[in-house]
């Protein structure tokens, strides 16, 4: 199992953008893939998740009408999208596998390496 | 949202040290909790799941306990390659939120 996430990017207040996180080794449509926010010197903040299978998705209230998760089944792709970005957006984003390894326990048992975004006038 | 408070925040520690790290819910999560180990510069690592159950490949020397609204990961004798921070994380309820994180640092 494999998720490789896209590069480093700076980017302007008020610009777009689209982050992406690739998945390689599994089934893709049958696992939940979520999106970790960790701003500098700070936690893991839970921003949300989507079911491949069926785009069903699912947004922390923190985060809900801020980011759009979405998912593209032939390239075994999740995205994280920004229509306007601020400077509080800058922090570094994972992807993250959600699995259950026993019954209906729920873990993240494989990472993306990481994207940092940097949001700077 | 359920809330994580996990404590304390930092810790320095020497090699063969015990360590303690607690985590409390908002509201009882059952055994709905993960353990996490973020080396720096890395993606965290799954260590604990269902509160106390290893995740293959993790070393015997942790361990986690607790039910309800109160937990604790326990590193029985601390060693140099556990120089990282640790997050619980509740998986009873979506949002599935993470603790604030303990830095461990090494003496």
């Amino acid at each position: 199992v494999q998720l490789v996430q896209s590069g480093a990017d700076v980017k302007k207040p008020g610009e777009s953008l689209r982050i992406s996180c690739q998945a390689s080794g599994y089934t893709f449509s049958n696992y939940y893939i979520a999106w970790v926010r960790q701003k500098p010197g700070q936690g893991l903040e839970w921003m949300g998740f989507i079911y491949p299978g069926d785009s069903d998705t699912t947004y922390s209230p923190s985060f809900q009408g801020q980011v759009t998760i979405s998912a593209d089944k032939a390239i075994n792709t999740v995205y994280l999208h920004w229509s306007s970005l601020g400077a509080s957006d800058t922090a570094i984003y994972y992807c993250a596998r959600q699995s259950r390894p026993y019954g209906d326990y729920e873990v993240f048992d494989f990472w993306g390496q990481g994207t940092l975004i940097t949001v700077s006038s | 949202d359920i809330q994580m408070i996990q404590s304390p925040s930092s810790l320095s520690a020497s090699v063969g040290d015990r360590v303690t790290i607690t985590c409390r819910a908002t509201k009882i999560i059952s055994r709905y909790i993960n353990w996490y180990q973020q080396k720096p510069g890395k993606a965290p690592q799954l260590l604990i799941y269902a509160g106390s159950t290893l995740q293959s490949g993790v070393p015997s020397r942790f361990s986690g306990s607790g039910y309800g609204t109160f937990f604790t990961l326990t590193i029985r004798s601390l060693q140099p390659e556990d120089l990282a921070t640790y997050s619980c994380q509740q998986s009873h309820t979506a949002p599935h939120t993470f603790g604030q994180g303990t830095k461990l640092e090494i003496k």
